[in-house]
This record gives structure tokens, sequence and C-alpha cells, in this order.
């Protein structure tokens, strides 16, 4: 089973700091993706990369810079966060398209105060 | 565009009785995979189903779903809920990008 980690599992800031949340895959998947889940709006695709220096815009990406360093590493990136940012953060991974399914990592609750 | 739509935002149940959790799509996609995707309290998204086949069953964990392409539906059901089902269920497609496409989801209580 695809083993997807995230990191920090909690965490706060202020208006205007920055943030980075971190995801690793250890099974060696080509797709890899950042989600927030709201009540009322579901599990929406911020940013998403299909290998290591790849990233395509997702379909809430603004305010948010992702990075895909490894095949392994995706990171979401916040530079001024601002408390509509407030949410619960996801990472998945996926070894293709066109029927695979997603695996998804614990998840990170953001705070912005 | 493409979307996936589930009606119900809440769907509460008796314990032991049958529950439909209906899910419904448009897609311009020719090749296309359905997901089920359920998500217990403070727990990740997982698969619960999935299902490319049109018109055959598909069943896990006492739930079951069909494809069917000419109602453009692929609703969950379960003859017999339990406690234990109460939960955030997603509805999700996959076409020919790189992207799944989630309905709004639909939250299962069972009560006792």
């Amino acid at each position: 089973e695809a083993a997807v980690t995230q990191s920090p599992r909690n965490k706060v800031t202020v208006t205007g700091g920055n943030v980075t949340l971190s995801c690793r895959q250890t099974n060696s998947h080509n797709y890899m993706y950042w989600y927030r889940q709201d009540t009322g709006h579901g599990l929406r695709l911020i940013h998403y990369s299909y290998g290591a220096g790849n990233l395509q815009i997702g379909d809430v990406p603004d305010g948010y810079k992702a990075t895909r360093t490894t095949q392994e590493d995706f990171f979401l990136l916040l530079e001024l966060a601002s408390p509509s940012q407030t949410s619960l953060y996801f990472c998945a991974s996926s070894p293709g398209t066109g029927g695979y399914e997603q695996y998804f990592g614990p998840g990170t609750r953001l705070t912005v105060l | 565009g493409d979307s996936v739509t589930q009606t119900e935002g809440l769907v509460t149940v008796t314990e032991g009785l049958p529950v439909k959790l209906n899910c419904t799509y448009q897609t311009t996609y020719l090749t296309i995979a359905f997901f089920w995707y359920v998500q217990y309290l403070n727990e990740a998204p997982q698969v619960l189903l999935r299902s490319s086949t049109d018109n055959k069953r598909t069943e896990h964990q006492g739930f079951h779903a069909t494809l069917h392409k000419s109602s453009s539906s692929f609703h969950l059901q379960k003859s017999s809920a339990q406690l234990s089902d109460s939960a955030l269920y997603y509805c999700a497609l996959s076409g020919n990008t790189r992207k799944l496409i989630f309905g709004l989801g639909t939250t299962l209580q069972v009560q006792p």
C-alpha cells in the first residue's frame, strides 16, 4: 500500500507569515497532488506534479506556490498566509492517470490567525 | 466542463436499514474510471470502490455500486447500514487527464 507522509501535522501561524507544508511518498509514484478540504467545498486541487521539477496549476492556486524537488518530495508554500487559507491540507500520490487511484497522506491542519 | 454531483450533503439512516448515496456526472472523456472514497473522522480519504465497466456491479466492505453510463450515474448502496459506516463519502471521476474530479461529498450518519 502507498505510503504518503505529511509534516507538520498541525501548524498555527499569523497573517502574513510564511508556511511550508511537506509531503513525501515512498512508492515511486510519478504524480503528486496538493488539496485543501473545507466544509461545504469538498476537496479542491491546489497544485500537482508529474515528476521532479514539474508543476501544474490546479483549480484553486491563488496564494500558493509548490515545488517538487525529487520524485518523493512535494512542498506547498504559503508566502503571505491569510486567514482564508485556514484549512485541512492533504497531499496525495498516484502511479499514473486514467483510472489509477490517488493515495492520500494524513493531512496537515493549518490555522492562520 | 466535467463535473461530479452528489446531491445530498447529509444522509441520516437508522442502523440496519439500507442506504443509498447518489452520484451523477458529466464528462467528455471517452475512457473513464469512477471511485468512491470514504473518509472517517480525523483520517485521510481512502478508496472504497473503483469501477470502469458499464453495468457491472462492484462490491467492497458490504457496499456496492454500478456504473451506468446511460444515466451517467454511480450510486453507492448498502443493504444494512452499520454505525461504523458513519463517515464522509466522495464520488470521483478519473478521465484521461492527470486529475481526479471530486463531488462535494456526502456525510453519512448512521444512528442507533
